[in-house]
């Protein structure tokens, strides 16, 4: 089946420090992809939309300038949190469906950031 | 504004018996998916079943089943025959409008489920 995959599965970063996290779709072309954070025992909160070849769209609330999502190829989507701090530390999970048809969307495992 | 209800935080259940986690949602759109992902500790969130706002027939997947009410917009999951491999956070979710790789998809709150031996 289809997968998504994500780099790294975790990084501990100091504060100030940027940090590049990575989602690839490994067998199918992903027009789109998105971006979830998730606090401890909290549920997924969706940060941004990532289309390839254009802007990323942000859900309300999310600093676009914090977030930095680049959406190069058809099968790569990276989001990288500048100027990390305490408050980031929270798990990073990207997700992507095949195609328009698809009802099933696919996740990557997932990045746990801890920023010291 | 969409909305996914899980009024569930934590449950028990007995290893071999059914379970059915609660899931009310709503929506404006006619045409909509609801989704049930599993998230064990490792973090990974696992597709078990989906349904689509004009399926007809309720979506069945091996022990899961989805118990789509359409009028009372619910779309309870039930796992029969639970294991131990059960434990995990359970999610509900919905795609907004039509069907498209850029609609987005929306999660509840969760259940944590815990299977008791």
């Amino acid at each position: 089946g289809a997968v998504v995959s994500q780099h790294p599965s975790w990084v501990i970063c100091k504060s100030g420090t940027s940090v590049k996290i990575e989602c690839r779709s490994l067998d199918f072309q992903a027009t789109t992809m998105f971006w979830y954070r998730q606090f401890p025992k909290q549920s997924l909160m969706l940060m941004a939309t990532s289309n390839e070849g254009s802007k990323a769209t942000y859900e309300q609330g999310v600093e676009k300038d914090k977030f930095l999502i680049n959406h190069a190829s058809l099968t790569l989507s990276t989001l990288t949190v500048t100027s990390a701090h305490p408050e980031d530390s929270s798990f990073y999970i990207c997700s992507a469906r095949r195609g328009v048809s698809s009802t099933e969307a696919f996740f990557g495992q997932g990045t746990r950031l801890t920023v010291v | 504004a969409q909305k996914i209800t899980q009024t569930q935080p934590g449950m028990f259940v007995q290893e071999k018996e059914a379970v059915t986690l609660d899931c009310t949602y709503d929506t404006s759109d006619q045409s909509y998916g609801l989704f049930w992902y599993k998230q064990p500790s490792s973090g990974e969130m696992i597709f078990l079943i989906y349904q689509g706002s004009y399926d007809e027939q309720n979506a069945t997947e091996g022990r899961y089943s989805l118990n789509f009410q359409k009028a009372r917009k619910s779309a309870n999951l039930v796992i029969s025959a639970s294991q131990l491999g059960d434990s995990a956070m359970y999610f509900c979710a919905m795609r907004e409008g039509r069907r498209s790789s850029a609609s987005k998809i929306i999660f509840g709150s969760g259940t944590r489920l815990s299977i008791r031996p």
